[in-house]
């Protein structure tokens, strides 16, 4: 069984730039979700995609915006970065929106200058 | 709006001890999930432990068992005969059950430092 990865592991960007980072879901998960963490703190949820919709979205503005795949892989996207966009972007999958357990992978780090 | 609170920021204990970290919570539903994640340094977040709210039994997973009191919100995870390896951050957080968005609620976490 393929857990979640992610893509890709580091990334620096210039303020006002676009950013993608990718996720691949655990095999026979339908949902995935997505979440920033500051240095130092918990996870705070972004969205969350199910069967290629969004189902859902935390106090993020617009720029952050996301896709969902038919192979269940996901991509966030953010345009017009901020420096406080630096951050650990983490996906996880789950089988269900509301099943319980989600699954991480192991995070995309952005630094934005 | 559900929070998630530890009030723990760091904790050590020497290897081969036992370690209780503290989690409260606070909420108006009364059907949800609420897990134990663990963050090693290299970043992935783990699966530590789940209980299920309407379950009065604590859940257990080899040396991690919670004690969940639901009446309290609080749900603390000990740690017995701790290894070097569960140094780590620990997260608490929370998912209310059968909602159309499985969002996770976490704490600001604990880190924990196990010493030889």
């Amino acid at each position: 069984e393929t857990g979640v990865t992610q893509s890709p592991t580091h990334l620096i960007k210039t303020r006002g730039q676009q950013v993608t980072l990718r996720c691949s879901s655990q095999s026979g998960h339908n949902t995935v979700s997505w979440y920033q963490q500051a240095l130092g703190q918990g996870p705070q949820f972004i969205f969350q995609y199910y069967r290629e919709e969004e189902n859902g979205r935390g106090n993020f503005p617009p720029r952050f915006s996301g896709l969902q795949f038919p192979n269940y892989s996901s991509e966030l996207n953010v345009n017009a970065l901020e420096l406080d966009d630096s951050a650990l972007y983490l996906c996880a999958s789950s089988p269900e929106p509301g099943a319980g357990t989600q699954y991480f992978g192991p995070g995309t780090r952005l630094l934005v200058l | 709006a559900q929070t998630v609170t530890q009030s723990q920021p760091e904790m050590s204990v020497q290897e081969a001890e036992t370690v209780t970290l503290s989690c409260t919570y606070d909420t108006s539903e009364n059907n949800y999930y609420l897990f134990w994640y663990k963050q090693p340094p290299s970043r992935q977040m783990i699966l530590v432990i789940r209980q299920e709210a309407y379950k009065q039994q604590n859940a257990t997973e080899n040396r991690f068992s919670v004690n969940f009191q639901k009446a309290a919100k609080s749900f603390s995870l000990k740690i017995s005969d701790s290894q070097l390896g569960d140094t780590a951050m620990y997260f608490c957080a929370f998912m209310k059950r059968n909602g159309n968005t499985g969002k996770l609620i976490f704490g600001q976490g604990t880190t924990l430092q196990v010493k030889p």
